[in-house]
């Protein structure tokens, strides 16, 4: 099975502008999970989507929100970016069945400037 | 609330010699799942292995083996004859069990491991 992808890999964008970041799970996978990765506050769990609904969320402000669609593939949103949004988002998928192993992707790396 | 704690920030071996790298955690769940993911320079997290909260045997893996004691909240990695290609930075994590807790990872700071040849 392929693994899980993300695109972009690297984007740079200046502050106040919005991102959106996509995510493909491993196939069969209906869950995916995004996770923001600084220097500072290391790996932080942002959001869980499972069947195109919301089913944990993490400490962010609202500028930070996701969806996800019928083929479980998902995006990420960060509206009126800060410098401090810079960070490396990683995406991961499971299998709703059984035990919950969770599998990354390669991750974007945002730079906000 | 779920906490990790991984006090060695970085650890620096020579090539053959065996590694440590310490994990404890804290919840309140009776039932969870412990986690350990090496993340090389690329940046994407290689899951290793996943422990059940009730299943306290050690395991091995090759040269890698785990080492689970609830009593002390600890789930320690072990690389024996440590190789180059193992450098990377190992993250040790927790989540909740049972079909409804959903998917939510939380990770220790990570431990840097430097395998010098």
């Amino acid at each position: 099975k392929a693994g899980v992808t993300q695109t972009p890999r690297y984007l740079i964008k200046t502050r106040g502008q919005q991102v959106t970041l996509s995510c493909s799970p491993i196939s069969g996978h209906r869950s995916v999970s995004w996770y923001q990765q600084t220097p500072g506050q290391g790996l932080q769990f942002l959001f869980e989507y499972f069947s195109e609904t919301q089913r944990n969320k993490g400490n962010f402000p609202g500028r930070f929100s996701g969806r996800q669609f019928s083929n479980s593939r998902s995006e990420m949103n960060v509206s009126t970016l800060e410098l401090g949004d810079s960070a490396l988002y990683l995406c991961a998928s499971s299998s709703s069945q059984g035990v919950k192993t969770q599998y990354f992707g390669p991750g974007t790396r945002l730079l906000v400037l | 609330a779920q906490k990790v704690t991984q006090a060695q920030t970085e650890i620096s071996v020579v090539e053959k010699e065996d590694v440590t790298l310490d994990c404890v955690y804290e919840t309140r769940d009776t039932t969870y799942y412990l986690f350990w993911y090496k993340q090389p320079p690329s940046g994407e997290l290689v899951f290793l292995i996943r422990r059940n909260s009730f299943d306290e045997q050690n395991e091995i893996s090759g040269r890698y083996s785990w080492n689970f004691q609830k009593s002390t909240s600890s789930f320690n990695f072990t690389i024996t004859a440590s190789q180059v290609v193992d450098s990377a930075v190992y993250f040790c994590a927790l989540s909740e069990a049972g079909n409804n807790a959903g998917n939510m990872l939380t990770f220790g700071g990570g431990t840097r491991l430097m395998v010098k040849p």
